[in-house]
């Protein structure tokens, strides 16, 4: 089956330390995202990628880094410098070409104690 | 520049009564807009999508959404609600920006249906 997967489900750090979310698609397509998900807040973009090694900053970008080695990955790490991290990380995909629907994973939970 | 509004933050029915959640947008091309629902700890699904053809677009699970141009307007209705409607509900607008086509959502809508 085509589709977006992400891992860990759920994930606890201490707080200072770097983790990095998984993010893996089988549907060939090009262009990437992850959204961070707070209550009340909708979805907003952390970072984007449209084309394998080029990636670029979203609205909420500092804190976190990207890297775009395969058309199929597009891993985010949440740095120390992330200075409120818990929340809900959304990743998604779609066909950079045109003004096509995006495709979600499941979402994976981050809690920093 | 492109941003949505979603009009409500939650909103509350009765099951077997109609549904209206509201979605207004702004684009500088045209657009095409998409409404997700989000279960709890869930990803996002599609509803239904609006990219140029009909106005009137309908959707899975009884959904449907008038394009509006005039009025800029995008909004989700079903005539008839079921207590499993109970989600979160997202407007998303995906235009041309600077070369790339980026999705933006609302804030989202809780639809809280009473038996």
């Amino acid at each position: 089956d085509g589709g977006i997967t992400q891992s860990p489900k759920y994930l606890f750090r201490k707080e200072g330390q770097n983790v990095t979310l998984s993010c893996e698609q089988n549907l060939n397509h090009d262009a990437m995202y992850w959204y961070r998900q707070d209550p009340g807040q909708g979805l907003r973009l952390i970072y984007y990628s449209q084309i394998v090694n080029d990636f670029q900053k979203g609205d909420i970008a500092e804190g976190y880094s990207v890297s775009r080695e395969k058309k199929e990955s597009f891993p985010l790490t949440v740095t120390s410098a992330q200075k409120n991290p818990t929340a809900f990380y959304l990743c998604a995909s779609r066909d950079s070409r045109s003004n096509t629907e995006a495709f979600f994973g499941q979402g994976t939970r981050l809690t920093v104690v | 520049a492109q941003s949505v509004t979603q009009l409500d933050s939650h909103v509350s029915v009765s099951e077997g009564t109609p549904v209206l959640l509201r979605c207004n947008y702004s684009s500088s091309y045209s657009p095409s807009l998409f409404w997700y629902v989000q279960h709890p700890n869930k990803g996002l699904q599609l509803l239904l999508k609006y990219t140029s053809a009909a106005t009137l677009v309908k959707g899975i699970n009884g959904f449907e959404a008038e394009f509006k141009k005039s009025e800029t307007s995008f909004h989700l209705t079903k005539p008839s609600a079921h207590m499993s409607d109970a989600a979160e509900y997202f407007c998303v607008v995906i235009s041309r920006s600077g070369g790339s086509y980026i999705p933006t959502f609302g804030r989202g809508t809780s639809l809280i249906v009473h038996p």
